[in-house]
C-alpha cells in the first residue's frame, strides 16, 4: 500500500529506549482524546484513549499524559520495539457523535 | 471478533466518474463515520451516521455523500471525481459514537487518473 503523510515530523529512538509523542490540542471544549498508530498501507489502529476527567491513563506499555491547562497531551512508549515503528496520530472528540479532529502525526522510527 | 471491513481495497477511476464505497461495522456499533486521508491534509472528518441520519458532516463539498443502511452497513459516494479526490478514504465505527471508542477499517485506496 501507499504511505500517507511522507513528510511528517519524525522521532527516531533506539530499541529498548523510551518515545514520548507530543500533541497539542485545538478545541479546549474537547473532552476525549485518543492515539492512534498507523502502519504503511493499513488504517489507524487504535492504542489507548483517555477523557477530560483524568489526567493520566496506563495501557500496556503505554501512558497518556493530558495537560487541559496548555492543551498538550503525550504518548509514552515504554521499552520502544521495532514493531513499534509507525505514524502515530492524536484525536480529540468534543462530545457528541464520532467526529475526531487529527492532528498531522509524527513518524516514530526505532533504530537497532 | 470481526473489524471494520471495507471494500473495495484499491480502485482507480477516471475524472468524471463517480465511486461507491462500503463499510460494515463492527457488529453492534451503531455510529459509522467516514475520513479522508491525503498527504497534503491529514485526516479530515467527512460525515458521521447514526441509526440511518447523517448526524453531523464535515466541509466536504456535496459530491460527497453518504448513507447507512438499517443493519448499520454504509456506504460513501463520491460523484465527478476530480484528481484531488485521490486518497485513502476510512470508515469508522463505534458503538454510538458520544466518546466511545471509535475504531478505524484499513480504508479504500481511490486513485483518480
Amino acid at each position: 500500500g501507499e504511505s500517507v503523510g511522507l513528510h511528517l515530523p519524525t522521532l527516531s529512538v533506539q530499541e529498548g529506549d523510551n518515545s514520548i509523542i507530543n500533541c497539542a490540542y485545538s478545541n479546549s471544549a474537547s473532552d476525549y482524546f485518543i492515539w492512534y498508530k498507523q502502519e504503511s498501507g493499513k488504517g489507524p489502529q487504535f492504542i489507548i484513549d483517555i477523557r477530560s476527567n483524568m489526567d493520566k491513563r496506563q495501557g500496556q506499555r503505554v501512558t497518556v499524559l493530558l495537560n487541559k491547562t496548555v492543551k498538550h497531551l503525550s504518548l509514552q512508549i515504554a521499552a520502544t520495539q521495532p514493531g513499534d515503528s509507525a505514524v502515530y496520530f492524536c484525536a480529540e472528540n468534543a462530545g457528541t457523535a464520532s467526529k475526531l479532529t487529527f492532528g498531522t502525526g509524527t513518524r516514530l522510527q526505532v533504530t537497532l | 471478533k470481526a473489524g471494520v471491513t471495507q471494500t473495495p481495497r484499491y480502485l482507480i477511476k477516471t475524472r468524471g466518474q463517480q465511486v461507491t464505497l462500503s463499510c460494515s461495522p463492527i457488529s453492534g456499533h451503531r455510529s459509522v463515520s467516514w475520513y479522508q486521508q491525503t498527504p497534503g491534509q491529514g485526516l479530515q472528518f467527512l460525515f458521521e451516521y447514526f441509526s440511518e441520519t447523517q448526524r453531523n458532516k464535515g466541509n466536504f463539498p456535496g459530491r460527497f455523500s453518504g448513507r447507512q443502511f438499517s443493519n448499520s452497513r454504509s456506504e460513501m459516494n463520491v460523484s465527478t471525481l476530480e484528481l484531488g479526490d485521490s486518497a485513502l478514504y476510512l470508515c469508522a465505527s463505534s458503538l454510538s459514537g458520544n466518546g466511545n471508542t471509535i475504531y478505524f477499517g484499513e480504508g479504500s485506496w481511490l486513485t483518480v487518473v
